[in-house]
């Protein structure tokens, strides 16, 4: 039973066009949400975060949107750069809860053309 | 910039050998977590602890065993590699659990 969903597997984006990638999830008590970036044989890379108290939140050229009614997250990225080809994770916590863990969703490998 | 590390970066080992994949944090952070992670595959929660002498195991079943002996330290073992074991291990810590989480580089594994 998968609790965080990407349902893009990838996505191609002329550089200077915004890249939106999308994330669902089925368990409310989900409190905090993070983008992550990931090259191959490397660490994930934090990039923004939402908590579940607010519906969105920008740093520089990324934005996360957060939709609890619809249990649906998603990340802008304007404009798109070429080195912002990777494989982008969502994943959500819950702390609050008691459990303290992190679920990731399978991820979205964004391309992004010259 | 992260302050956790872990050691091998790669390791390439014949079935049967007993290794062990180090994590260190220097954060003071009490959550520690190993993921693990398939070549276009999300990233599966294996094993996690919220302090010294606290581990549970993860969402995805595994034949690894973790330690908590110190705040900075989470080794992961596996008693006897088997090619199913071939995969890239992940660890990462978080201050709260509910705030950011920081990753390593990773450790590629491959069992021949």
């Amino acid at each position: 039973d998968q609790q965080v969903k990407q349902n893009s597997p990838s996505l191609s984006v002329q550089e200077g066009r915004i890249s939106i990638l999308n994330c669902d999830y089925t368990n409310s008590m989900f409190d905090y949400f993070l983008w992550y970036k990931k090259y191959p044989a490397e660490g994930p890379t934090f990039l923004i975060s939402i908590s579940s108290i607010k519906d969105k939140n920008e740093d520089g050229r990324f934005t996360v949107f957060l939709n609890k009614s619809a249990k649906h997250l998603s990340l802008h990225i304007v404009p798109s750069q070429p080195g912002d080809s990777a494989v982008y994770f969502c994943a959500a916590s819950l702390g609050t809860s008691g459990t303290y863990k992190y679920i990731f969703g399978t991820g979205t490998r964004l391309k992004v053309l010259a | 910039e992260a302050d956790i590390y872990q050691t091998p970066r790669y390791l390439v080992i014949g079935t049967g050998k007993k290794i062990t994949l180090e994590c260190s944090q220097t954060m003071g952070h009490d959550k520690m977590y190993w993921y693990q992670q398939d070549p276009g595959m999300e990233l599966h929660l294996i094993h996690y602890s919220y302090g010294v002498n606290s581990t549970e195991k993860g969402d995805l079943s595994s034949e690894s065993t973790v330690s908590r002996i110190r705040t900075e330290h989470f080794p992961l073992t596996l008693e006897s590699a088997r090619p199913s074991h071939t995969s890239q291990y992940l660890c990462a810590s978080s201050r709260s659990g509910t705030g950011e989480l920081f990753f390593g580089e990773g450790s590629r594994l491959t069992v021949l």
